[in-house]
This record gives structure tokens, C-alpha cells and sequence, in this order.
């Protein structure tokens, strides 16, 4: 079975400042993890992606996750928020098994001037 | 631009009325999804389509209808809705493949149930 808990249901900080949104997942098998954004009113952008190669992993806009089996973790992190980074964020998990994949329930950023 | 398209990108829509979501992608995927997202809940997978064929129905009620003529399109019928149906629709596609791809989502189609 899989699951994924973002284990925050809202995150603020303020310009400059870094940024970690906490993923924690569950399953059977080697997993994908996924990070998605989600600005008001648009679709889902994928931020980046853990694919069993490198545990850390580097995505668009100066974000990364680092894939901890030991934690079953793929927190995402940067070092300095920007005001364009306000936006819900997704943790997105999915097994080789199949085509089943989990989203949480979402973490939404807010970024002070 | 992820590749993916949705129209409209908002609609308000009657209860007794009739209308249709569209999708359309040129990514070579031959994966497509709908999926609900209503404020304050978690992303809901509705419908599953690999190669035209539906392979998940996560228990949808039937006033909504997909239809998939081809791998490139899919649409979301609408009728009868209620205004608990009033959220955004998502439509995503990706490779098939089991595991390790990622899916692309269109911008989404806001719509309101009065």
C-alpha cells in the first residue's frame, strides 16, 4: 500500500529566507516521488522528480528534495524564498506496480515581504 | 505551457443544463486523467484512460461521462450537476508506463453549478 503526509498544511516565511516543506511516504516498493506547484487558478507544474537515481534532487526554480529512505522522506527546500514561490505544493507518490499515484493533501506557502 | 490544454478555462453552468469539458494534449501520452479539486480537499483522480480504454473509475457518479476518441483527446460530459460539483477539473496525461513518469496537467476548467 502507499500513502503520502505533508505533515504541514500551510508554511510562511519570509523573503529571503529558506524555505521546507515536509513530505513523508509509505510504500511497498521503490517509489517515484514527485514535487508539484500549484499557482491560484492553474494547473499542476512538476518542480521535480526522484526516480531511484540521485537522492538529491535538483528542480526548477532553486528547489530540491533529497530522497531519505532511512526518514521514508522527500522533503523539499530552498534556500531563499521568493514572493512568486506563494503557491500550494504537492507531494505526489507512485509505485512501479501499477498506475496508481497518491497525492497529499498539499501544503500551501505564503511569503512575506 | 505544459503541452496540455483544457477548454473552457471557466464555465457556469445550470443544473439542468448539459455541457462538456475538453482536453487535448500533443505530447505523445498515452495516459489521460481527470481529476477534481475542490477547496479544501485533497486532489481527487475521477477517471483513468491508457491507449482510448478507461481503466479506473474511482467511483464517480454518473452525471459525469468521460469519453476518450483518441489518445490525444478526452472530454468530461456534464449533466444534471449539482453545486457540490462546483470545483476545478484537471486533466493530466503521461506515458503508461507503470512507475517512473510524471503526468502533465492542463491549466484546469473553474467550474460553477448554480
Amino acid at each position: 500500500a502507499q500513502s503520502v503526509t505533508q505533515l504541514d498544511s500551510h508554511v510562511s516565511v519570509s523573503e529571503g529566507t529558506p524555505v521546507l516543506l515536509r513530505c513523508n511516504y509509505s510504500s511497498s516498493y521503490s517509489p517515484s516521488l514527485f514535487w508539484y506547484v500549484q499557482h491560484p487558478n492553474k494547473g499542476l507544474q512538476l518542480l521535480l522528480k526522484y526516480t531511484s537515481a540521485a537522492t538529491l534532487v535538483k528542480g526548477i526554480n532553486g528547489f530540491e528534495a533529497e530522497f531519505k529512505k532511512s526518514e521514508t522522506s522527500f522533503h523539499l527546500t530552498k534556500p531563499s524564498a521568493h514572493m512568486s514561490d506563494a503557491a500550494e505544493y504537492f507531494c505526489v507518490v507512485k509505485g512501479t506496480g501499477g498506475f496508481k499515484t497518491i497525492f497529499g493533501a498539499g501544503t500551501r506557502l505564503f511569503v512575506k515581504a | 505551457e505544459t503541452g496540455v490544454t483544457q477548454t473552457p478555462r471557466h464555465l457556469v453552468m445550470g443544473m439542468t443544463n448539459k455541457k462538456s469539458l475538453k482536453c487535448e494534449q500533443h505530447l505523445g501520452h498515452n495516459a489521460m486523467y481527470w481529476y477534481k479539486q475542490s477547496a479544501k480537499k485533497p486532489l481527487e483522480l475521477m477517471f483513468v484512460y491508457n491507449f482510448k480504454e478507461q481503466t479506473e473509475n474511482n467511483s464517480v457518479p454518473s452525471r459525469f461521462s468521460p469519453e476518450c476518441p483518441n489518445s490525444s483527446h478526452l472530454f468530461l460530459h456534464l449533466h444534471t450537476l449539482q453545486p457540490e460539483d462546483s470545483a476545478l477539473y484537471l486533466c493530466a496525461s503521461s506515458q503508461p508506463t507503470a512507475g517512473r513518469t510524471e503526468a502533465f496537467f492542463g491549466q484546469g476548467t473553474r467550474l460553477t453549478v448554480v
